[in-house]
């Protein structure tokens, strides 16, 4: 199976700050790969798909890119909604893999 | 806008079966793969399974020997099993459409079940 990590693990920043989080593939995946915003109680929201390809309805500050076996999720301009946990997640290979999440905290 | 809601048991004893049902609203049932996402509580998201239309199905490999997916392409529903369930499938499961196999290019989820399993 590709093993997807992410760092950090948990990331604390403030309103306004840009956040960065990475998401390492274990081996090439191409830019078959999905970002995901989790919030407690609530349905996984998808942001990226095909690495920087926006969802409709997603707000512009968010951005991803990458190939290969390195990916970044980028927020520009962090707002308070953006609490949560990301996920990175790999469709390139059979099994889907998830990253371990990184828990994001407004400060 | 397409819309996935889901129902099923949310409570089951070590050894039931786990059964889950997802209707699809306002879309096509065809050309897309429907899948099964669980959250166990304090951990990360996990890949159970997706069929296509016509049920042609993928399991994760850690769980194939226990679940199975089918579709009801007259009602636009597919469903989930989990056999033999014990305290480790308690999670909140998740449904989900995909225009891509194997979780790809995801645009629509259901609102999650709580299923706990507990004697």
């Amino acid at each position: 199976d590709i093993q997807m990590t992410q760092s950090p693990s948990t990331l604390s920043a403030s309103v306004g700050d840009r956040v960065t989080i990475t998401c390492r593939a274990s081996q090439g995946i191409s830019t078959w790969l999905a970002w995901y915003q989790k919030k407690p109680e609530k349905a996984p929201k998808s942001l990226i798909y095909a690495a920087s390809s926006l969802h409709s309805g997603v707000p512009s500050r968010f951005s991803g890119s990458g190939s290969g076996t390195d990916f970044t999720l980028t927020i520009n301009s962090l707002q308070p909604e953006d609490f949560g946990t990301y996920y990175c997640q790999q469709y390139d290979t059979y099994p889907v893999t998830f990253g371990q999440g990184t828990r994001l905290e407004i400060k | 806008q397409v819309q996935l809601q889901q129902w099923g048991a949310g409570l089951l004893k070590p050894s039931e079966t786990l059964s889950l049902t997802c209707a699809v609203y306002g879309g096509s049932f065809s050309g897309y793969y429907w899948s099964w996402i669980r959250q166990p509580p304090g951990k990360g998201l996990e890949w159970l399974g997706e069929i296509n239309h016509s049920g042609s199905a993928n399991y994760s490999p850690s769980l194939r020997s226990r679940v199975t997916t089918s579709v009801d392409t007259s009602k636009n529903q597919f469903s989930l099993k989990l056999n033999s369930v014990t305290a480790a499938d308690t999670a909140v499961y998740y449904c989900a459409r995909g225009q891509y196999q194997w979780l790809g290019r995801v645009d629509s989820w259901g609102q999650g079940t709580l299923v706990t399993v507990s004697s």
